[in-house]
């Protein structure tokens, strides 16, 4: 079945510096959805990438899908400590179920 | 107004009882699902509702159970509880199937002992 791996899982920095989580899936994608979820809360939408090659930017946070929609990846610019939360993304296999698979989400720790 | 709620925010019971947690959305979606998530945080689709059409995740043990009354609810109930049920276990919602993003409740800490 579809496999989406996230990478790292955990990622401690200090306040100011950059960070990128990489995600990674075994199949070809329709399109990928990022989510944050602060700690003791739920995920919450960040955004959605759908063509190859794509990318967006939400303020500090850049979000870019590969060429050959397989991967994607999110960079925030300049850390704060509201970055603090754990970063998912969910992608939907081509000609698959309508249904995301998730990868196992990178912590972020921002150290002030 | 909360947009997903779920009731019991935390849940605490013992191996063997039968549990059930409410999910409802005042969004006016067309889907509706439910995640577990463990310790490690890994977010795992256990069941997903559209429009009478359920889709299981083929992993999910018979022991669990949605039931939808109307569209804007979906409920999970749980048989025989196992330690292993322990998490967090999320509803969310979405527009409707494929390129929407999914709006999600604000999670049920389910404990077994």
């Amino acid at each position: 079945g579809q496999q989406v791996m996230q990478i790292p899982q955990y990622q401690h920095v200090q306040e100011g510096e950059d960070f990128t989580t990489y995600c990674n899936s075994s199949t070809t994608l329709s399109n990928i959805q990022w989510y944050k979820q602060r700690p003791g809360g739920h995920p919450v939408f960040l955004i959605q990438l759908v063509k190859s090659g794509e990318v967006k930017k939400q303020k500090r946070l850049t979000f870019q899908f590969g060429e050959a929609k397989k991967n994607s990846s999110l960079h925030i610019t300049a850390t704060q400590t509201t970055d603090v939360g754990t970063y998912f993304c969910g992608g939907r296999a081509s000609g698959g179920s309508y249904i995301p698979t998730f990868g196992r989400g990178t912590s972020l720790i921002v150290h002030p | 107004d909360t947009a997903v709620s779920q009731t019991p925010k935390y849940l605490v019971t013992q191996m063997g009882n039968d549990k059930s947690i409410k999910c409802e959305q005042n969004l006016g979606h067309d889907t509706m699902y439910w995640y577990k998530q463990d310790s490690k945080k890994f977010l795992k689709i256990m069941f997903s509702y559209n429009n009478k059409e359920l889709i299981i995740n083929e992993t999910v043990p018979n022991r669990f159970s949605p039931k939808s009354p109307d569209k804007a609810h979906l409920n999970l109930h749980i048989n025989s509880l196992e330690l292993g049920d322990s998490a967090v276990y999320f509803c969310a919602s979405s527009q409707g199937r494929g390129y929407y993003e999914q709006y999600f409740g604000p999670g049920t800490r389910l404990t077994v002992t």
